[in-house]
């Protein structure tokens, strides 16, 4: 079974531009998560879809950072414009369901903003 | 969602079994236990999920008394790619939502 892919691997950015991170989750799963990591900590929640629409975005900077999922499938977790502290690893993840399921991480996006 | 604290690092030997213990007092009647490995350059990968007393898979065993108010993952004689940071994560029941602490950086040595 085919894993949680994202894609680019790596990005390197000036800060004030701008950044885009794509996410195919596993087939069939209907939640989607983007976590952030930073170095040295744990991921964070940023974003949460069930199907295309959103769960929670509590944690999401809204004034630079939007995600979607517009047909429920893929997903593009974008940051405008970058700023250096969001030099991190971008996780997508997901889930069968929303409740009492396996969450699976992709590989991750690793942003370095300079 | 119920806090969870777990030591930061922990050193082993190879072929020595590894016990990491996690506190939640905080846990919900419906929140689940569960466990992830990380491996640098690699996102989080589940390794054991459980909600009271104990469970078994191929890779890791999961303790949790009664109160469950803690849980302890223990890892059967570690190898040199066992090490990785664990991440005890106490998860809702209604959300399927990951809350990811510090974790613990497990070292293993030769």
């Amino acid at each position: 079974e085919a894993g949680v892919a994202q894609s680019p691997r790596y990005k390197i950015i000036e800060k004030r531009q701008s950044v885009a991170f794509w996410c195919n989750p596993i087939s069939g799963h209907a939640t989607l998560y983007w976590y952030q990591q930073i170095l040295g900590q744990g991921p964070k929640l940023l974003i949460q879809f069930q199907n295309n629409g959103v769960v929670d975005d509590s944690q999401l900077p809204k004034d630079r950072f939007s995600a979607e999922r517009l047909k429920g499938v893929d997903s593009t977790l974008k940051i405008q414009p970058a700023k250096l502290e969001d030099s991190a690893v971008y996780l997508c993840a997901s889930s069968l369901e929303s409740t009492g399921n396996t969450i699976y991480f992709g590989e991750g996006s690793w942003l370095t903003v300079v | 969602l119920a806090k969870t604290t777990q030591p930061i690092s922990m050193d082993s030997y190879e072929g020595q079994e590894v016990n990491i213990t996690c506190s939640h007092n905080n846990i919900a009647t419906n929140d689940y236990i569960t466990w992830y490995q990380q491996f640098p350059s690699q996102g989080p990968r589940f390794i054991i999920q459980g909600y009271k007393t104990k469970v078994t898979n191929e890779v890791a065993s999961l303790f949790i008394p009664a109160d469950r108010k803690s849980s302890t993952l223990s890892l059967p004689r570690v190898s040199l790619s066992d090490t990785a940071v664990y991440y005890c994560l106490v998860v809702s029941g209604a959300t399927n939502k990951l809350i990811f602490g510090t974790g613990t950086l497990l070292a293993v040595q030769p």
